[in-house]
């Protein structure tokens, strides 16, 4: 069966650190892959998108990467900050056009 | 100047009730979206609508009726609704139907409890 699979428990990191999130996927080869970010009560929220062809991707203090081997994207925000504390969605085009379909989302706590 | 948003942002109604959520969006999108999200935060898509034609439709119980007046709305209307129904509906719009290669703009939700 079609998975795209995040971490589920919480991720707890420290200020200045590097968080890093996963979203695996099996079974789909999507041309692009998107990150988002949510807050509680509130929408998601573009973050980043990366294609096939592309290894990295950054803006500012994010970071994502796709391998297509792997089929893995790995999410990086350096230098987190308390403000980043947020659940965070990775997605997938899943072969049909204006389909996105989202993973199960982590939730980030960034502390002091 | 809120790009994409819902009303009523709370629902709260009885078992067999009927009930509309609204959708407007002010980017000049032609694509828009009904994701469901339920309590384990699962966002799925429901609908897509692009320039007031239904495009996808997945597998969700007729009793959903999305209608699309024109291409800046898309509204949801629920007939008879069930507890199951509960969740955050989120309204969603992109500049075109390649939502994978277009990012998606999302309203801040409709929280639906049914009791």
């Amino acid at each position: 069966s079609q998975k795209i699979e995040q971490n589920s428990e919480a991720l707890n990191i420290q200020e200045g650190k590097t968080a890093t999130l996963t979203c695996n996927y099996t079974n789909y080869s999507p041309a692009y892959l998107q990150w988002y970010r949510q807050d509680p009560g509130r929408g998601p929220v573009f973050l980043l998108l990366i294609r096939e062809n592309e290894k990295e991707k950054r803006k500012e203090r994010l970071k994502v990467t796709f391998d297509t081997t792997l089929k893995q994207s790995l999410f990086h925000i350096t230098a987190s900050q308390p403000a980043d504390s947020a659940t965070y969605l990775c997605a997938l085009d899943t072969g049909t056009a204006s389909k996105l379909t989202f993973g199960t989302g982590t939730r980030l706590q960034v502390t002091l | 100047d809120t790009a994409v948003s819902q009303t009523p942002k709370y629902l709260v109604t009885q078992m067999g009730n009927d009930k509309s959520i609204k959708c407007e969006q002010n980017l000049g999108h032609d694509t828009m979206y009904w994701y469901k999200q339920d309590s384990k935060k699962f966002l799925k898509i429901m609908f897509s609508y692009n320039n007031k034609e239904l495009i996808i439709n997945e597998t969700v119980p007729n009793r959903f009726s999305p209608k699309s007046p024109d291409k800046a709305h898309l509204n949801l209307h629920i007939n008879s609704l069930e507890l199951g129904d509960s969740a955050v509906y989120f309204c969603a719009s992109s500049p075109s139907t390649a939502s994978g290669r277009s990012p998606l703009h999302f309203g801040n939700g409709t929280r639906l409890t049914v009791t």
